[in-house]
């Protein structure tokens, strides 16, 4: 049974770093991609980017200036951060698997930018 | 990058009601679109992809059709698990891109 479980902050500050990490179990990691993905009621499902077992990645240009997707294969973890963040990047974030369509996600976590 | 339109926005519905949902992109994707349900306070589900193809455990009422720029979900009877909102995803090219959701609520 795979499963994705998801933590990370909840509430930041303008300017802050925001740092997710997703936790993939019951599937072998290098055999996919892992994305991450945000949704907010103002701009909708967003994809942010992914990354492979080797560490390869691929970015939203509307992001990619300011994320990093990251990859522990030793604990079969990946992580998101995205600098300077403004309320704008508020949403509820989401780790899944695939590289373009997504079969398996996280439980979803609130991340709120508020002063 | 590549605009998915849905349609209707919101849907209204009675159990056992044949359903369905049009998604348009803004340019020729082939048959490379994936569909999900989502329910409140919780992540979407994967129901199908290559625009046709049906997902492993999705019930055989919900199909997919289309190509190139047009597309349509059917729910055949919509059952009461089924009030949801639903969305169309591109893989055709960088960024993927969603649709902006249909909600099929109870009538």
């Amino acid at each position: 049974q795979v499963q994705l479980q998801q933590w990370g902050a909840g509430l930041l500050q303008p300017s802050e770093t925001l740092s997710l990490t997703c936790a993939v179990y019951g599937e072998t990691f290098s055999n996919h991609s892992w994305t991450w993905i945000r949704q907010s009621p103002g701009t909708g499902l967003e994809w942010i980017g992914e990354i492979n077992h080797g560490g390869s990645t691929n970015y939203n240009p509307s992001l990619k200036s300011r994320v990093t997707i990251s990859v522990d294969t030793s604990k079969n973890q990946f992580s998101l951060k995205v600098n300077s963040v403004t309320a704008a990047d508020t949403a509820v974030y989401y780790c899944a698997r695939g590289r373009v369509a997504f079969d398996y996600w996280g439980q979803g976590n609130l991340v709120t930018v508020s002063s | 990058d590549i605009q998915m339109t849905q349609s209707p926005s919101t849907l209204s519905a009675s159990v056992g009601d044949r359903v369905t949902i049009t998604c348009r992109a803004s340019q020729t994707i082939s048959s490379w679109l994936a569909w999900y349900q989502q329910k409140p306070g919780k992540a979407p589900r994967f129901l199908i992809y290559e625009a046709s193809s049906l997902e492993s455990g999705v019930p055989s009422r919900f199909s997919g059709s289309g190509s190139g720029t047009e597309f349509t979900l059917t729910i055949s009877s919509l059952q009461p698990d089924d009030f949801a909102t639903y969305y169309c995803q591109q893989y055709n090219s960088y960024p993927l891109t969603f649709g902006g959701g249909t909600k099929v609520e109870i009538k």
